[in-house]
């Protein structure tokens, strides 16, 4: 059981909106605590997609947007293209844990 | 271009132990804390062990404290995770993680990856 909460999948079709929710506590997200986004390909290594709740690395298109608000946090994909089926991961910071924690993942279908 | 490379992965049995190393290229190795992250076959992401940039500070997740040594050598840009009495649930890939400052701060996140290291622990 994962300290943060995503739904295990999520599909949409090209040139739609999804988003994927990442539910923490008072002890993590709700402290506070920036959310970070990593997408994960199949068969490859994560990869940072979002930082600081809302921050893209150079290179991540302006298609992803991540946002957060009280113990929840979300990652937004529009325009979905069929390179964006993959895996994705939210991470915080927990203080009960005193470690950095992960969502179990949601895995995104491209119709 | 950073470049994180793990390296030492293998087949070992329950209670046996192993050294993982992570090489680094591309940055200024001795200006950043690291960590290790493990994914379970099938399963979703697991935060390790994490070290500062100097090396004088590191912390455990519950699962491998007292097991498991983070160890860094600024001199060769290299990391690495001492295991011991190793676990069937230590079976992973394990990932050496950049961090995106120097200390192991709560608000730091984990800005590039290596390819992974199979772990596999079986009799």
């Amino acid at each position: 059981q994962s300290v943060l909460t995503q739904p295990p999948s999520v599909s949409g079709a090209p040139g739609q909106r999804v988003t994927i929710s990442c539910t923490g506590s008072s002890s993590n997200i709700g402290a506070g605590y920036d959310v970070h986004w990593y997408q994960q390909l199949p068969g490859t290594a994560p990869k940072l997609l979002i930082s600081g709740n809302n921050n893209r690395p150079s290179g991540v298109p302006d298609r992803f947007s991540g946002s957060k608000s009280g113990t929840t946090a979300s990652l937004a994909i529009t325009g979905l293209q069929a390179e964006d089926e993959a895996d994705y991961y939210c991470q915080s910071y927990d203080s009960s844990l005193s470690g950095w924690v992960f969502g179990g993942g949601t895995k995104l279908t491209v119709l | 271009q950073v470049y994180l490379v793990e390296s030492g992965g293998g087949v070992v049995q329950p209670g046996g132990s192993l050294r993982l190393s992570c090489g680094a290229s591309g940055f200024t190795f001795r200006s950043y804390a690291l960590h290790w992250v493990r994914q379970a076959p099938g399963k979703g992401l697991e935060w390790v062990a994490v070290i500062s940039f100097d090396g004088n500070n590191e912390y455990y997740a519950d699962s491998v404290k007292g097991r498991f040594t983070i160890s860094r050598d600024n001199s060769k840009n290299l990391m690495y995770l001492h295991m011991n009495s190793l676990r069937d649930e230590d079976t992973a890939v394990y990932y050496c993680a950049r961090s995106s400052g120097a200390h192991s701060s709560s608000w730091s996140f984990f800005d590039y990856w290596g390819q992974g290291t199979l772990v596999t622990v079986s009799s």
